[in-house]
């Protein structure tokens, strides 16, 4: 079946640090991928998305590419900020153009940013 | 601009007593669902409704039914409440594939 697995952590960083979230997914068929950020106490936010194989999303500052050869979408930020601390959430979405729009999740990486 | 409003947002319940979670949502979306996020998992999809009228078992359905009750609302019922059923539960709703969530409520059973 489909799988996300993204890289645990937590991760701390430094303010203006650069940032690198892997995540890596298992699919048949054409999946849409997205990246979902929880903030504390709070439901999850779509960050991002990409919906064919190079398309690049972005929001943020935050940027994430499709790369089906290495099934692939890892999330970067060139310099994060204390306010980019949360929860980080890979997901897939199989087939959404024929109405299958469930979510798969990845276990989420939680993100500290230290000032 | 509500979104997806679920109620209540904190609940404690004893072993063996039964609830409902309600989940409504404004924006005419098709497609709803309940997850439950547990520390280490993510989030585990326990039902869902591709539509009106339409249920279905996710990953982790045992324990729970749900009803789609019209096109806003889709509740998720706990029966005979479990330890194991202390979890965060969140609804969504989605079009093209992009989620809106709900801001989810944290059920505990003692």
């Amino acid at each position: 079946g489909d799988s996300v697995t993204q890289m645990e952590g937590p991760v701390t960083l430094s303010e203006e640090a650069f940032l690198t979230i892997n995540c890596t997914y298992t699919a048949t068929g054409y999946p849409s991928l997205f990246w979902y950020v929880q903030y504390p106490g709070e439901g999850l936010q779509l960050l991002l998305k990409a919906t064919k194989a190079d398309d690049k999303g972005s929001n943020k500052g935050f940027e994430a590419t499709y790369r089906k050869e290495t099934t692939s979408f890892h999330l970067e930020k060139g310099s994060v900020q204390v306010s980019d601390s949360a929860v980080y959430f890979c997901a897939l979405s199989a087939n959404p153009n024929f109405g299958n729009e469930k979510l798969t999740f990845g276990t989420g990486t939680r993100l500290t940013i230290i000032p | 601009n509500a979104g997806v409003t679920q109620t209540p947002k904190f609940q404690v319940l004893k072993t063996g007593q039964s609830m409902t979670l309600q989940c409504a949502q404004d924006m005419n979306h098709n497609s709803m669902y309940w997850y439950r996020q547990d520390p280490g998992m993510g989030l585990r999809l326990i039902y869902y409704s591709a539509s009106e009228g339409t249920t279905d078992k996710g990953e982790v359905p045992n324990g729970y039914n749900v009803s789609r009750l019209n096109k806003r609302e889709f509740s998720l019922r706990l029966e005979s409440a479990a330890p194991s059923q202390t979890s965060v539960y969140f609804c969504a709703s989605t079009r093209a594939g992009v989620c809106t969530f709900g801001s989810g409520t944290r059920l505990t059973v003692v």
